[in-house]
């Protein structure tokens, strides 16, 4: 099956740090991926969708500057952190559809990343 | 705006069977997904339901009314690894997957 990974898997940074969150596909090429935010007890939250050599698309209210969006490859995504504070600790899961197929198929997720900032 | 409702938390026995509902208010419809998510972890595929009717596999089925907007997740023979909450999510005209809140359940022996 499809399978796709993040890392790191968790990470603990101080408040004003920088963290690079990688989501890569192993097994199959996506040319989209999806970054998701979860916090504790609640649903699953859609940030932004990352197009393989376009810009990505941020969902309302999520700062574009502050969360940066690289899809430079099929298979890679990364989701920037910028000037981390307490209020992004979070658990941030990336999810991939493999390319060329339907809107329909489900989309395949990685482990996600729990994110502590001090 | 865009909707799906499913129960906050459900408890069943072990052994039994137990149906978790969900209803959706969506701009189109392509397809509605069940997932799992154990605390701590990311979501797992569990089905997808695009025409009416029962999909069964294995202990799960699901099942979709379009014209209710309804779908069901049904577990059988419940085991104690089925705790975990169980998400409905659908996919509306543009290809986007709208999330319900998740329905939490809890197995107890």
């Amino acid at each position: 099956g499809a399978v796709v990974s993040q890392h790191p898997s968790r990470v603990i940074c101080k408040s004003g740090t920088s963290v690079k969150i990688e989501c890569r596909s192993l097994d199959f090429q996506a040319t989209t991926m999806f970054w998701y935010r979860q916090f504790p007890k609640q649903s699953l939250m859609l940030m932004a969708t990352s197009n393989e050599g376009s810009k990505a698309t941020y969902e309302q209210g999520v700062e574009k500057d502050k969360f940066l969006i690289n899809h430079a490859s099929l298979t890679l995504s990364t989701l920037t952190v910028t000037s981390a504070h307490p209020e992004d600790s979070s658990f941030y899961i990336c999810s991939a559809s493999p390319s060329g197929t339907s809107g329909a198929n489900e989309q395949f997720f990685g482990p996600g990343t729990r994110l502590t900032v001090l | 705006g865009q909707n799906i409702d499913q129960p906050t938390e459900m408890t069943a026995t072990e052994g039994a069977i137990v149906q978790i509902n969900c209803t959706y208010q969506t701009s189109g419809f392509n397809g509605l997904f069940w997932y799992q998510q154990h605390a701590g972890e990311a979501p797992t595929f569990l089905s997808y339901n695009v025409l009416d009717g029962l999909e069964e596999k294995g202990r799960f089925s699901s099942f979709l009314s379009r014209s209710k907007g309804y779908s069901y997740l049904l577990l059988k023979e419940l085991q104690m690894k089925d705790s975990a909450s169980y998400l409905c999510a659908v996919k509306d005209s543009n290809y986007q997957l709208i999330w319900g809140a998740g329905t939490k359940l809890i197995i107890k022996p």
